[in-house]
């Protein structure tokens, strides 16, 4: 069936550092990818997000790049702050009203 | 604008029980999913509704598990009978486009503990 994988589980990095999480995913027919961030204890919440007609996309200290070849969707986090610590889920779904299957999620600690 | 609403926010009960949460999305929201989040794992959608119709139930544990969206707004969903495996947050969320075009909206969740 269509999966997400997402890598690595854990990531540890040192203030101002770069962060970067990468995606697989498996159905050819996804179109759109959201990353959200869980911080503890509360709901995720959309950070960003990419469809499939653009390869690129960035807002401030974060990026996503799609590879549609590939099936894979990274990530970037520049200039990473403790604020940024928390959990980063990946997503794939169809546009039109099929699943939405998230990764397993990536905990990101930003060590000041 | 409101966010979406769920309850209760904690649930303890014993296996073999039953259980209902409730979740009030986004007002003109078309699209609401609910999911289970294991902890430690990413969501798991259970259920989609575009409006009051199902629009992907495949990963719904039907024997055990219902949910209703009457009127294409407030969404139940069901446990019977509770398992210990069902242990979980249960998040719901909503869409204001037909699924998959946009941001999804979570609600707080329904942490649920299966004694």
């Amino acid at each position: 069936g269509e999966n997400v994988e997402q890598h690595p589980s854990t990531l540890s990095v040192q203030e101002g550092d770069s962060a970067v999480i990468k995606c697989t995913y498996s159905d050819s027919a996804s179109n759109y990818f959201p990353w959200y961030k869980q911080e503890l204890g509360k709901r995720p919440q959309l950070i960003i997000d990419i469809r499939s007609n653009v390869g690129e996309k960035k807002d401030q200290r974060i990026a996503v790049t799609l590879n549609k070849t590939a099936k894979h969707f990274s990530l970037h986090i520049t200039e990473t702050q403790p604020e940024d610590s928390a959990v980063y889920f990946c997503a794939a779904s169809i546009a039109g009203g099929f699943k939405t299957i998230f990764g397993a999620g990536t905990r990101l600690f930003v060590k000041a | 604008e409101a966010g979406v609403a769920q309850s209760p926010r904690y649930k303890i009960i014993e296996k073999r029980q039953s259980v209902a949460f409730w979740c009030n999305p986004i007002s003109g929201h078309a699209t609401l999913y609910w999911y289970q989040q294991i902890l430690g794992q990413g969501p798991k959608l259970l259920i989609q509704f575009q409006n009051n119709g199902v629009v992907d139930d495949s990963q719904l544990p039907k024997d055990r598990f219902s949910a209703e969206r009457l009127k294409g707004v407030d969404s139940t969903l069901k446990i019977q009978p509770a398992k210990l495996e069902d242990s979980a947050v249960y998040l719901c969320a909503s869409e204001v486009g037909a699924g998959g075009l946009g941001e999804q909206f979570f609600g707080p969740g329904t942490r649920l503990t299966v004694l």
